[in-house]
């Protein structure tokens, strides 16, 4: 299982764009990258998930380079409420799943 | 939307009870994990299920057990609870293997 490297922690302020980069060396071939977000006292909640290039949603977009061994949540103007850990995930779509969530990113907007 | 349910919020046992902690969900969801929450250490997988009666071990399955019966309802035990089981209980469920998992508000444990 892929293990995953994030920053503990990062300060951003209000209406900047917050890029969070998770490495992830020995990714398999078919391991995805999954983002998510947790608020204290609720269980985390999903973001994004890719395989490689770029995936955007309404919320978030991650950025996959060519070698998979790193990807790169991009977080448009946040907000206070963007206050959260972010955690990567690598894992297989098919058999022998396991999710394991490492320590995260402490994300903190300021005013 | 998805709903998975986890019976306690907060829960205090005595040290050697045995400790049972209940998650339901309703989006018949192949697969159901139980993970516990340390500050500092992030999420840690104790176990997972990926159909009925059949369970995986996760990263620190010492000292639990687990129970899926039944679709929608998988079930964390501690055999004889210890202080060192005091934690954040979670509990989640997904269609796919990998991919979005849907979680409970979490069983905040203590064991004195």
């Amino acid at each position: 299982l892929a293990k995953t490297t994030q920053p503990i922690s990062m300060d951003s302020y209000e209406g900047q764009e917050v890029n969070i980069t998770c490495s992830h060396n020995n990714i398999a071939t078919n391991d995805y990258i999954t983002w998510y977000q947790q608020f204290p006292s609720q269980g985390p909640r999903f973001i994004i998930q890719g395989y490689k290039t770029k995936v955007t949603n309404e919320v978030a977009s991650l950025f996959i380079p060519a070698d998979r061994k790193s990807s790169t949540l991009s977080l448009p103007r946040v907000s206070l409420s963007d206050t959260a850990v972010y955690y990567c995930l690598v894992g297989d779509k098919t058999g022998g799943f396991k999710t394991i969530f490492g320590a995260g990113t402490r994300l903190f907007v300021k005013a | 939307d998805v709903k998975v349910t986890q019976s306690s919020r907060y829960l205090v046992k005595r040290t050697g009870e045995k400790v049972f902690l209940e998650c339901v969900q309703d989006m018949d969801h192949e697969n159901m994990f139980w993970y516990r929450q340390d500050p500092g250490l992030g999420l840690r997988l104790i176990y997972f299920s990926y159909d009925v009666k059949m369970k995986e071990k996760g990263d620190i399955p010492e000292g639990y057990s687990v129970s899926r019966e039944k679709k929608e309802r998988f079930s964390l035990i501690l055999e004889s609870a210890s202080t060192n089981q005091t934690s954040m209980y979670l509990c989640a469920s997904s269609p796919d293997r990998v991919g979005e998992a849907f979680f409970g508000q979490g069983t905040r444990l203590t064991v004195v």
